[in-house]
C-alpha cells in the first residue's frame, strides 16, 4: 500500500556539520515530494521540494535529491546551525493527497 | 497564516461534549484536510475533501465528522464518540496534485 519511510527518527550533530534525512517511498507514481520542517508547537512549514522529473534541488544550504529507480529522496542539511532543530518530514504525493513520513527529530548541538 | 486560519488556538473539551474546530482559506485551493498530531508524533490523516460537498475518510476518521458546504470552509467536529481527543489538530490546504500545500497554525484540544 501508500507508504513512506523515514530514516534516522533521530539525528543530532554538531553545529557546524551536516544533516541527511532519507526517505523511501513505494508508489512509482508519485511525482512531487516536499519537505516540512516543524518546530516545537508549530505548524509544519515548506522548507524545499523536488518534482520527478529533476534529480536534485537546492536552496542555500538546504538540498534535496531525488532517486526515481531506488524511490528514494534525500534532505540535506549543510553548516547546520541551532536553529536548524526541529522535526522534519518528508512526503510523497498518491494520487491527490499526500502520505508523510513519520519525521526525523534533528537536534543541532552548539 | 499564509491564508489558511484555524481557530480557536486552544480549545477545551469537557467529557461528552462535542466541539468544533474551524478551518478557513482564501488562497482558492480544491482541496483541504485535517490531520492529527500526537506528541512527539508524526501526522495522521482524518478526513480529506477536494471538492465541496465532497470528503473521505482518512487513516482515523472514528469519532470525527467534517463538512464543506464552502470551498473555503472546512470544519471538524470532534465527537463524543473519539474517546481520546486531546491532541493538536492540523489544517492544511492545495491545489489539486498537491502543490502549494499549506498548513494552517493549529489547534491544541484538550479535554478536560
Amino acid at each position: 500500500g501508500e507508504n513512506v519511510e523515514q530514516h534516522p527518527s533521530t539525528l543530532s550533530v554538531q553545529e557546524g556539520d551536516s544533516a541527511v534525512i532519507k526517505c523511501t517511498y513505494s508508489d512509482s507514481a508519485s511525482n512531487y515530494f516536499p519537505w516540512y520542517k516543524q518546530e516545537l508547537g508549530k505548524r509544519p512549514q515548506l522548507i524545499i521540494d523536488i518534482r520527478s522529473n529533476v534529480g536534485e534541488k537546492k536552496d542555500q544550504r538546504i538540498a534535496v535529491t531525488l532517486n526515481k529507480t531506488a524511490k528514494h529522496f534525500s534532505l540535506h542539511i549543510t553548516e547546520t546551525q541551532p536553529e536548524d532543530s526541529a522535526v522534519y518530514f518528508c512526503a510523497a504525493i498518491y494520487g491527490q493527497n499526500f502520505v508523510f513520513g513519520p519525521g526525523t527529530r534533528l537536534s543541532v548541538l552548539p | 497564516d499564509g491564508g489558511i486560519t484555524q481557530s480557536p488556538k486552544y480549545l477545551f473539551r469537557k467529557e461528552g461534549q462535542n466541539v468544533t474546530l474551524s478551518c478557513e482559506q482564501n488562497l482558492n485551493h480544491d482541496a483541504m484536510y485535517w490531520y492529527r498530531q500526537d506528541p512527539g508524533q508524526g501526522l495522521r490523516l482524518i478526513y480529506y475533501s477536494q471538492i465541496v460537498n465532497d470528503f473521505q475518510k482518512g487513516d482515523i476518521a472514528e469519532g470525527y465528522s467534517v463538512s464543506r458546504e464552502k470551498k473555503e470552509s472546512f470544519p471538524l467536529t470532534v465527537t463524543s464518540a473519539q474517546k481520546n481527543p486531546t491532541a493538536f489538530y492540523l489544517c492544511a490546504s492545495g491545489y489539486q496534485g498537491g502543490y502549494g500545500y499549506t498548513f494552517g497554525s493549529g489547534t491544541r484540544l484538550t479535554v478536560v
